[in-house]
């Protein structure tokens, strides 16, 4: 049982760029999440996921798109990457109110 | 929109004593989930403890306890018996459901031996 998995850990980008930051879970949940977190703030919620087929937009959406084809499997894109993406990523999946966080992937952007 | 305040950005205390990390919040709800999450440099999250809004008895996990004030809405968390591996940023967390968690600012813990 790995939980929830995240790749890459660690990504630069240059201004422009698209890439897909990929998390999976083992634990059959059914909602997930995406976070950012920037220094010297708490995690906000980029967009979540109540189920295979359902996304929807959190606090911070913009410059970000998700689908959910299966139940495992809930990928972050982003299109057209910009320096004010540079942050750290946690994916999540939850049981009930219980969240379980992956190790998060470093996102620089130049 | 729900807020959550964590007033306190750095914390120190010496080991095998007790420090408590503030946590105020902001809802009009009734019904909701709080939590405190520890994340030590490794960055993986790491939940402590939590507490059910509808349940008037605070949580307690080991050397961790909560002291919620519903009306106030504060919710501290206590360290007891601190060690040098509670070192951590740790984390305040609102949450009315599954579909929406906000997270303080978080406050840094240095333990001392």
């Amino acid at each position: 049982n790995a939980g929830v998995t995240q790749t890459p850990k660690f990504q630069v980008l240059k201004t422009g760029q698209s890439m897909t930051l990929q998390c999976a879970q083992d634990m059959n949940h059914e909602y997930m999440s995406w976070y950012r977190q920037d220094p010297g703030m708490g995690l906000r919620l980029i967009h979540y996921s109540v189920g295979a087929g359902i996304t929807d937009q959190g606090e911070v959406p913009n410059g970000y798109n998700v689908s959910r084809s299966t139940t495992e499997d809930f990928p972050l894109r982003l299109l057209s990457a910009a320096p004010s993406q540079t942050s750290v990523y946690f994916c999540a999946s939850s049981y009930y109110e219980e969240q379980y966080f992956g190790p998060g992937t470093r996102l620089t952007v130049t | 929109a729900q807020t959550v305040t964590q007033s306190q950005p750095e914390m120190s205390v010496q080991e095998a004593e007790t420090v408590t990390l503030s946590c105020t919040y902001d809802t009009s709800e009734s019904d909701y989930y709080l939590f405190w999450y520890k994340q030590p440099p490794s960055r993986q999250m790491i939940l402590v403890i939590r507490q059910e809004a509808y349940k008037q008895q605070n949580a307690t996990e080991n050397r961790f306890s909560v002291n919620f004030q519903k009306a106030a809405k504060s919710f501290s968390l206590k360290i007891s018996d601190s060690q040098l591996g509670d070192a951590a940023m740790y984390f305040c967390a609102y949450s009315p459901n599954n579909n929406d968690m906000r997270f303080g600012a978080g406050t840094r813990l240095t333990v001392k031996p």
